[in-house]
């Protein structure tokens, strides 16, 4: 069973719009929570992370939070654009592994 | 700085034949990671390292086996090549534990036919 579950799978917006990627966990221990871009044909980079004590975390347009108690993160980006497009995965970490999300595809169109 | 660096990019292979998906990192990283990622899913670890001589077995470690006899390198070998290993690989490392950031390589795109 994959411990981390993301939404929407795929995602459809105009260059300049706003939009909100979620995620939801079970891994336990927790011991942060990362997001990750990944474009087309390459490996993941990490864009947050944040521990059980930080609630919101911010990367220029990224805004990454995080509800330790429902176990339920969010990414938000503002101002999309054309480069946005990519995959978002949300990686929850617990005592000495990662556990990954599907992620969900950003589609930015002009 | 080069980062993490896997090699090929893109490889077929047929049914039964053998090959080893290279990755070496110049971070001097201890923990290095092989996952494979199917498409609409999250990424599945394969094997790990915690550091030179030590290896263990991630989720899916069938079909697979690695070494790690320097810091820099930790290749993947398929021993006897199958359909189902039809994925993308990914090598990582990370300073310390699964705790800290991983930095990825770029992939390898491997076909089973």
């Amino acid at each position: 069973k994959n411990q981390v579950e993301q939404s929407p799978q795929s995602l459809i917006i105009l260059e300049g719009k706003n939009c909100t990627l979620q995620c939801n966990y079970t891994v336990s221990p927790f011991s942060n929570l990362r997001w990750y871009k990944q474009d087309t044909g390459r490996g993941p980079v990490s864009l947050t992370i944040m521990t059980f004590s930080e609630n919101t975390k911010s990367n220029g347009r990224y805004t990454a939070t995080l509800d330790a108690d429902t176990k339920q993160s969010s990414l938000h980006i503002t101002a999309s654009q054309l480069s946005d497009s990519a995959s978002y995965i949300c990686v929850v970490s617990g005592t000495w592994d990662m556990r990954f999300g599907a992620g969900t595809r950003l589609t930015v169109k002009p | 700085n080069a980062g993490v660096t896997q090699t090929p990019k893109f490889r077929i292979l047929k049914i039964g034949q053998s090959m080893t998906l290279q990755c070496t990192q110049d971070m001097n990283h201890n923990y290095m990671y092989w996952y494979r990622q199917d498409p609409g899913m999250g990424l599945k670890l394969i094997y790990y390292s915690v550091g030179a001589g030590i290896t263990d077995k991630g989720e899916v470690p069938n079909g697979y086996n690695v070494s790690r006899s320097t810091t820099e390198d930790f290749p993947l070998r398929l021993e006897l090549a199958a359909p189902s290993q039809t994925s993308v690989y990914f090598c990582a490392s990370s300073p310390r534990t699964a705790n800290t950031e991983a930095f990825f390589g770029q992939g390898t795109r491997l076909t089973v036919v």
